[in-house]
């Protein structure tokens, strides 16, 4: 079993819509959780963090922990073709410091105009 | 601020040969730096964990004679790829977490090493 599950996708989603990106962890020690998107050939850059259960919003973007599903998401509302990228899940065992992240694999998303 | 180079951005190498990664933070001090490698359509895999004055730690796997990491600044770390293979070739990203600061981690450009 993988430590950080994501669905590969691609997940197609009209442009304007809701786009949704879900992520399981195995590690019930994890305490951090970040999304990171990364661009074709480019390195990854951060979007959320997340550290309590519930939601968190920063303008378009929406995450959502459950931790005793094990089960972080990642909601864009109104998608835009720029969002089009690659959306990696990190987790963590520790909240603050240099902190050893371990990523899924990523899903890739595509917002059709 | 908080910006992270890598050096050079893309490398193609003979087999055989060792090739040196540069990350520097450059407004920053970073007591620790990690390496990652990416292979096409996977994720980033953590390679070692680098702080400043002392021995990198490695990941289970990760062979530490091949890869040689040298952190001798808090602004600097160097990833050697020695003898380096076709199988070598991939995606090389560094990120730096500042000296004090609290969690979050700046990635570098990445550097595409090939070998052929």
């Amino acid at each position: 079993q993988k430590e950080v599950e994501q669905n590969s996708g691609p997940l197609s989603v009209p442009e304007g819509a809701i786009a949704s990106l879900n992520c399981t962890y195995s590690d019930r020690g994890s305490q951090s959780f970040f999304w990171y998107r990364q661009y074709s050939g480019k390195s990854p850059e951060l979007i959320m963090f997340i550290y309590s259960n519930g939601d968190k919003e920063d303008g378009r973007f929406t995450a959502q922990l459950n931790k005793a599903s094990q089960y972080v998401s990642l909601l864009i509302r109104d998608s835009q073709p720029s969002d089009s990228a690659t959306y990696l899940c990190a987790v963590s065992p520790i909240i603050q410091g240099a902190q050893k992240l371990v990523f899924g694999q990523g899903t890739r998303l595509t917002i059709n105009p | 601020g908080a910006v992270v180079s890598q050096h050079p951005s893309r490398v193609i190498c003979k087999s055989g040969t060792s090739v040196k990664i540069e990350c520097r933070s450059l407004d920053f001090q970073a007591t620790t730096m990690f390496w990652y490698r990416q292979f096409p359509k996977q994720s980033l895999m953590l390679m070692a964990t680098s702080n400043e004055g002392s021995k990198a730690t490695y990941e289970q796997g990760v062979e530490k004679d091949k890869f040689l990491i040298n952190h001798a600044s808090l602004t600097l770390s160097t990833l050697t790829v020695t003898s380096a293979h076709p199988e070598d070739s991939s995606f090389y990203i560094c990120s730096a977490h500042q000296t004090g600061g609290d969690f979050e981690q700046y990635f570098g450009p990445g550097t595409r090493l090939t070998v052929t």
